[in-house]
């Protein structure tokens, strides 16, 4: 199995520029979550799908973030207009079984906003 | 809701020597725990995972983790550490039912430094 795959790796955008980040979780996981990493805040959950709905997204920081699943194999998450604030490395995972059972992650994109 | 504490922000180890890195949880029940490791510029990648059952569980990489009940522990060890083995380390906890509110949660992260 490849595992989670992210794109793209990496991502320099000027401010003001809607950015699109993609994921396609391993083949027959039920679930998919976006998480952000940084500096001061860690790894943050922003978003989880479960059978390609949205349950959780209370994570999401602004209305200028938003994630869709339109398929089983296939997520993105967008955020339009992105500000040099939302500078991170975004991580995908996916899971098999329950949201507290093991996740297995995508490389990330590491996101720049100038 | 669950939550993570792992005490140790950074620590320095020299090759050879004994590892253990700390994690404390918080949660009603017995969780599921877990310990992750992310080496520089890449993802996440799983050491090993406790569930049930026996509570020295063994992982890939040579680590093993201990539950400890009474301390509300799940420790990450090693007998002796690689230079490979420096990177930051995730312990995460997640709750054994399928609701809305039980994800996994990420302790802060232990960043290992190895000595040579």
């Amino acid at each position: 199995d490849a595992g989670v795959i992210q794109s793209p790796r990496h991502e320099v955008t000027e401010m003001g520029q809607e950015v699109t980040l993609r994921c396609k979780p391993i083949s027959g996981h039920d679930y998919l979550f976006w998480y952000r990493q940084t500096m001061m805040r860690g790894l943050e959950l922003l978003i989880y799908f479960n059978n390609n709905v949205p349950i959780d997204d209370s994570g999401m920081p602004e209305d200028r973030f938003s994630a869709k699943m339109p398929n089983a194999s296939f997520s993105t998450l967008k955020i339009q207009p992105s500000e040099p604030r939302d500078s991170a490395v975004y991580f995908c995972a996916s899971s098999l079984y329950l949201p507290g059972r093991e996740a297995f992650f995508g490389q990330g994109t590491r996101l720049t906003v100038v | 809701a669950q939550s993570v504490t792992q005490p140790d922000i950074h620590i320095t180890v020299s090759e050879g020597a004994s590892l253990e890195l700390r994690c404390n949880y918080s949660y009603g029940a017995t969780p599921y725990l877990f310990w992750y490791v992310q080496s520089p510029g890449q993802g996440l990648q799983l050491l090993l995972k406790y569930f049930s059952g026996d509570t020295l569980v063994q992982g890939i990489k040579g680590f093993e983790a201990e539950f400890k009940r009474s301390q509300s522990s799940f420790n990450l060890r090693k007998p002796s550490v690689h230079w490979s083995d420096a990177a930051e380390y995730f312990c995460a906890v997640g709750a054994p039912y399928n609701n809305a509110g039980n994800m996994l949660t990420f302790g802060g992260g232990t960043r290992l430094m190895v000595k040579p």
